[in-house]
């Protein structure tokens, strides 16, 4: 089963507003990624916050995680309409020596001009 | 950033014939490298993670025998779908992890099977 679940699966909002996006998984994980994929194309890193980290920030972005109930958040803050794209988070668990990175099925943000 | 290619962007293929995807990392070894394929407005899924010298570990319900994997060189993986089928059309992505774990993913490959 899927390790990350992202939340909500569709998101529309006008450009600059807030746009929040949740990922909830479900074991122990080391480290979690959040990627854009803009659509028939290849995923881009944007931010990894490890187990440890609670807080990270990145230009207009920013991840939160919160071990305890086992969720991120990713909030772009002054969205623009480039944002638009699908964005997954994925986690690493560990198993049978290696980290398995899973993903969740993705939010799809459309930003309005 | 480490960058990670992939080749051929691309490609559309007979029914019954095989295709070679090549994954790269360009600046970087990569002990661990990752194939999925991503079916539209879906998810990321695993099919195999494929460590340099040794066999790939397939996922549950991957065919190993379809998807031949070969992790020759510690910047170089690639996937072989063999015999390929209408059903194998798909977009291919591959990942390469550094020693401390973080992925790197390639643009991907769009497979056509016709």
């Amino acid at each position: 089963s899927q390790q990350g679940e992202e939340d909500p699966q569709a998101l529309s909002i006008q450009e600059g507003e807030n746009a929040t996006m949740n990922c909830s998984y479900k074991t122990s994980i080391n480290n979690l990624q959040w990627y854009r994929q803009n659509s028939g194309r290849g995923l881009v890193h944007l931010i990894l916050i490890r187990s440890n980290e609670r807080e990270k920030h990145s230009g207009r972005l920013r991840v939160t995680l919160d071990t305890s109930k086992k969720s991120s958040s990713l909030l772009i803050t002054a969205s623009r309409a480039a944002d638009t794209a699908s964005y997954f988070c994925a986690t690493d668990h560990a198993s049978g020596g290696s980290y398995i990175p899973t993903f969740g099925r993705g939010t799809s943000l459309i930003v309005h001009p | 950033g480490a960058v990670v290619s992939q080749h051929p962007s691309r490609v559309i293929c007979k029914s019954g014939t095989s295709v070679k995807i090549e994954c790269r990392s360009l600046d970087f070894q990569a002990t661990t490298m990752f194939w999925y394929r991503q079916f539209p407005k879906q998810s990321l899924m695993l099919m195999a993670t494929s460590n340099e010298g040794s066999k790939a570990t397939y996922e549950q319900g991957v065919e190993k025998d379809k998807f031949l994997i070969n992790h020759a060189s510690l910047t170089l993986s690639t996937l072989t779908v063999t015999s390929a089928h209408p059903e194998d059309s798909s977009f291919y992505i591959c990942s390469a992890a550094t020693d401390s774990y973080e992925q790197y993913f390639g643009p991907g490959t769009r497979l056509t099977v016709t």
